[in-house]
C-alpha cells in the first residue's frame, strides 16, 4: 500500500460525458502527479501539482483540467469524453519537488476509465 | 532532466539473475537514479535509488559507474512474478516545471 488513494477504482461512462476522479497523497507530500496510460502504453504525464499550484503540464488536452485543494487532494476533470480516453489514470505523490535532485513517486492504485 | 535508454525488453527463465541496464549520459551532477517495477494495471512501485556505486536492498541491487553515465539494476534469481515493466529515472522534476518522464520502461518476461 503506497499510501496515496485514488476514487473511483473504476468508472463506466458515456462518449460526450464529463467525470471527476479523485486523488489523496500521501500524509505531508505535497506534490501530485496525473498520468494516462493506456493499453499497452507507457505512462503519459498529464500534469503536477505542488501546494495547490500547478507547475508543469504534460500532454494534457484541453478538454481535461485538474486542481490541487487546500487540503492537498487534487482532483481531475475530463469533459467532452472521447472513446479514446478510455485509459488508465494514475495519481502519484512524492514529498517535495527539486531541490535535491532525488524524488520518489508513489503511485495510487488508478481509476480505470472506460468511455462508450 | 537527464535522458535515459534501456532495452525495450528482455526475457529470463526462473532463479536467472536479470541486469538491466539504462544509460543516462547526460546525468547532472546532483541527480540521483531511481528505479521502478510496474505490474500490469497497477501504479509504478518504487524499487531502489542510488547516487554512486552500490546500492543493495531486500529487492534489487544497482549498480553505477564512477562516470555515473549509465546504471545497472540486477534482480537475483528471477521468479515468474518479477514479469513486470521496469523503468529508469533520474534526477528530480523542479521549479522550473521540468518534469521526470517515465519512459517506454523495459519489458522483462520470465519464463518457468
Amino acid at each position: 500500500d503506497s499510501g496515496v488513494t485514488q476514487t473511483p477504482k473504476h468508472l463506466i461512462t458515456a462518449t460526450g460525458q464529463r467525470v471527476t476522479l479523485r486523488c489523496s497523497p500521501r500524509s505531508g507530500d505535497l506534490s501530485v502527479y496525473w498520468y494516462q496510460q493506456s493499453l499497452d502504453q507507457g505512462l503519459q504525464f498529464l500534469i503536477h501539482y505542488y501546494n495547490g499550484e500547478e507547475r508543469a503540464k504534460g500532454n494534457i488536452l484541453e478538454r481535461f483540467s485538474a486542481q490541487q485543494f487546500p487540503d492537498l487532494h487534487s482532483e481531475l476533470n475530463l469533459s467532452s469524453l472521447e472513446l479514446g480516453d478510455s485509459a488508465l489514470y494514475f495519481c502519484a505523490s512524492s514529498l517535495r519537488t527539486g531541490g535535491d535532485r532525488k524524488e520518489t513517486q508513489y503511485f495510487g492504485p488508478g481509476t480505470r476509465l472506460l468511455v462508450l | 532532466l537527464a535522458k535515459t535508454t534501456q532495452p525495450v525488453s528482455m526475457d529470463s527463465y526462473e532463479g536467472q539473475e536479470v541486469n538491466i541496464t539504462c544509460s543516462h549520459n547526460n546525468i547532472a551532477t546532483n541527480d540521483y537514479i531511481t528505479w521502478y517495477q510496474q505490474f500490469p494495471s497497477q501504479g509504478p512501485r518504487f524499487i531502489i535509488q542510488g547516487y554512486k556505486t552500490k546500492v543493495t536492498n531486500e529487492v534489487a541491487s544497482l549498480f553505477i559507474p564512477a562516470d555515473r553515465k549509465s546504471s545497472t539494476l540486477s534482480l537475483p534469481r528471477v521468479s515468474l512474478s518479477d514479469t513486470a515493466v521496469y523503468y529508469c529515472l533520474v534526477g528530480a522534476s523542479n521549479n522550473a516545471g521540468n518534469m521526470l518522464t517515465f519512459g517506454g520502461g523495459t519489458r522483462l518476461m520470465v519464463k518457468p
